[in-house]
């Protein structure tokens, strides 16, 4: 157990909707990461957050938002789903205090969209 | 920019036999590189991490790592599998001043007995 936990852990939807996928660091840590992972993509670097800001984007489609709250949690939302963002989108942690760092993984979100 | 390759997609060995799974990495400044394992149905686990110092890494369940610089190579081993490291395996670079981690396309490791 990594002490990231992630909500839900399956999703099924329908294009076009909009889902919030939900992320709690482990206890201390201040870097909270997104990932995508699927069969064509592999894992993606999404975006991270650190203690609240946005610090770093990857391949995050404009569709896609996420932030930090004050108390750490993260989430990620999508919008306007299509077939193609099916994936399992995971959530990593890090203390914060300066590279290189440990990423923990949570167990992700399976996100199916019919 | 950065970008790490996993030669094998699959590789499938018998029990208590030697496994390499292979990983390069394109970078032209310093790099920190990574195994992670998932297990099915899982998330990612910390398998091991070179950072600096020895080019040598070892993990608690018997895997080790080598770093080389000059071939960009961070490969993986382990003398002896057994039936529960059956998993996949990412390696995974960052570059000096940045926290996001680029992955491979993952090795899926089977063990048969």
């Amino acid at each position: 157990d990594s002490g990231v936990t992630q909500t839900p852990k399956h999703l099924i939807t329908a294009t076009g909707q909009r889902v919030t996928l939900r992320c709690s660091p482990r206890s201390g840590d201040l870097s909270v990461y997104w990932y995508q992972q699927s069969l064509d993509q592999g894992l993606q670097f999404l975006i991270q957050y650190y203690n609240g800001e946005e610090r770093a984007k990857g391949n995050i489609l404009e569709r896609f938002s996420a932030q930090q709250f004050p108390d750490l949690h993260s989430e990620l939302n999508l919008s306007s789903l299509e077939l193609g963002d099916s994936a399992l989108y995971f959530c990593a942690s890090s203390e914060g205090t300066g590279y290189p760092e440990t990423q923990y993984f949570g167990p992700g979100t399976r996100l199916l969209v019919l | 920019a950065q970008s790490v390759t996993q030669l094998d997609s699959q590789v499938p060995v018998f029990e208590e036999a030697p496994v390499e799974l292979r990983c390069n990495y394109s970078s032209s400044v310093s790099v920190y590189l990574f195994w992670y394992v998932q297990y099915p149905n899982q998330g990612l686990q910390l398998l091991l991490k070179y950072l600096s110092g020895s080019t040598l890494v070892e993990s608690i369940n018997g895997f080790e790592a080598e770093f080389n610089k000059s071939q960009t190579s961070f490969h993986l081993r382990k003398p002896s599998v057994h039936i529960s490291d059956t998993a996949e395996y990412f390696c995974a670079v960052t570059e000096g001043g940045s926290e996001k981690l680029v992955f491979g396309k993952g090795t899926k490791l089977t063990v048969n007995p």
